[in-house]
């Protein structure tokens, strides 16, 4: 397994709904990060985390937004009570210590109804 | 913070043609540049980067000089063919407080034989 992985590729859902993306960066890398591509918005810097920490949450765009990393491993990105504004596809990349050579996931196209 | 602005698409060229889409970056320091491709239906591949000035990335016939005194990192190549038909991301890193890619909007180019 040798690059980012992403699960669901695909995620249908009702407007209101809980949604959990999940993402499994390359062994080894300590930074993962989340990002948002949306037509119209292009792509958005989400959260930031180093092993188990993010020290930078700016990128949420709402409080229905959160993220967790366990392990310095997976990390899952949770969207609650969903809004038809949260369609997009997700990305999430990780990278080594020095941070600025970051490799990206095939994504999580989010659709919400 | 950085931003990145980027030629607009579409960009549609016949098989063989010269190929420059512009990228200019504002920041503060002297951030790390890269060019990515999106290719239809994929995530985002790293396609070169350049971490310093006057540096020149390269792969795959494309070509970009990091310009501090202009502020940009152009895309060349001197001979596209069908198969680079794609979305190209030009983006910046810098490595302070916000450790994030930033990205401009996406220049789509299409090659037709």
């Amino acid at each position: 397994g040798a690059g980012v992985s992403q699960s669901p590729s695909n995620k249908v859902t009702e407007k209101g709904k809980d949604v959990e993306l999940r993402c499994d960066p390359i062994s080894g890398h300590t930074a993962l990060y989340w990002y948002r591509q949306s037509l119209g918005q292009g792509l958005e810097f989400l959260i930031y985390f180093q092993g188990n920490s993010a020290p930078d949450k700016s990128g949420l765009p709402s409080d229905r937004f959160s993220a967790e990393r366990t392990g310095g491993s997976v990390s899952t990105l949770t969207i609650q009570r969903t809004q038809q504004e949260d369609s997009a596809v997700y990305l999430c990349a990780s990278s080594s210590i020095s941070g600025y050579e970051q490799f990206f996931g095939p994504g999580t196209r989010l659709t919400v109804l | 913070g950085d931003s990145v602005t980027q030629m607009e698409g579409p960009v549609t060229l016949s098989e063989e043609a010269f190929l420059t889409i512009n990228c200019t970056y504002t920041a503060t320091g002297y951030p790390s540049l890269f060019w990515y491709v999106q290719y239809p239906g994929e995530g985002l591949q790293l396609l070169l980067k350049a971490t310093k000035a006057d540096d020149k990335g390269s792969n795959k016939g494309f070509e970009a000089t990091y310009r501090k005194e202009t502020t940009s990192f152009h895309l060349e190549k001197g001979s596209v063919q069908v198969s680079d038909s794609a979305v190209y991301f030009c983006a910046s890193f810098s490595s302070g407080s916000a450790r994030q890619l930033t990205f401009g909007s996406g220049t789509q180019l299409t090659v037709l034989p």
